[in-house]
């Protein structure tokens, strides 16, 4: 079962240019991370918000959370071609046993 | 060694055989899982080990069939699957259920 729903499905941008990614959920959640997966590879762990937290950063990313509007949003700045993939948020909680789902996926597309 | 091994890489079986699928990890996490992704869609979890117990099985079909033979090491049996069971098998591990997992590279599975 899908827990999440990213927006939009797939992206396109030029190199240098910000990227930002939404995701929204259904249930409340323990806490949401967003992870990367380049084409047919496993799956790399980007960052991780906990439900009490309301925005975090790593390096080029920054993810905030509302759980009041059950949504979050990652976003890339200064993108490279590099970080061309497919971007997964995933949520833990109590009703999935606590067990990570994923939401559909955003496709991004860097050009050089 | 924050590194999730899995074997084989790619594997093509026929619908009577009998494989295995093998994960490794060496970071003394206590929950492991296995998740199956088909091409464009998210990964959709299999199985849950905590503690080297089964603690969720999404209704998997006994075609497969997990196994924890310690906290190192997670094996999926795979036995009478069908075409349709082709797609990309992704081993993850974590501290915690909730916690932030790490994945492997997959095996591709392709049945004929």
């Amino acid at each position: 079962s899908q827990q999440g729903e990213e927006d939009p499905q797939a992206l396109s941008i030029q190199e240098g240019e910000n990227a930002t990614m939404n995701c929204s959920y259904k249930t409340s959640i323990n806490n949401l991370q967003w992870y990367r997966q380049n084409s047919g590879r496993g799956l790399v762990h980007l960052i991780l918000i906990r439900s009490n937290e309301r925005e975090k950063h790593s390096g080029r990313l920054r993810v905030t959370l509302d759980t009041s509007k059950k949504s979050s949003s990652l976003l890339i700045t200064a993108s490279r071609a590099a970080d061309t993939a497919s971007y997964f948020c995933a949520t833990t909680s109590n009703q999935a046993g606590t067990a990570l789902i994923f939401g559909k996926g955003t496709t991004l597309s860097v050009s050089s | 060694d924050t590194e999730v091994t899995q074997t084989p890489k790619h594997l093509v079986m026929g619908m009577t055989n009998k494989k295995s699928l093998k994960c490794e990890q060496h970071m003394g996490h206590r929950a492991m899982y296995w998740y199956k992704q088909k091409a464009k869609k998210p990964p959709e979890l299999m199985f849950v080990y905590s503690y080297e117990k089964l603690s969720i099985n999404e209704s998997v079909p006994s075609r497969f069939s997990p196994e924890c033979p310690n906290s190192s090491l997670l094996n999926l049996h795979l036995h009478a699957l069908q075409p349709e069971d082709s797609a990309l098998y992704l081993c993850a591990s974590s501290q915690i259920l909730t916690d932030t997992q790490y994945f492997g590279p997959g095996t591709r599975l392709t049945v004929l």
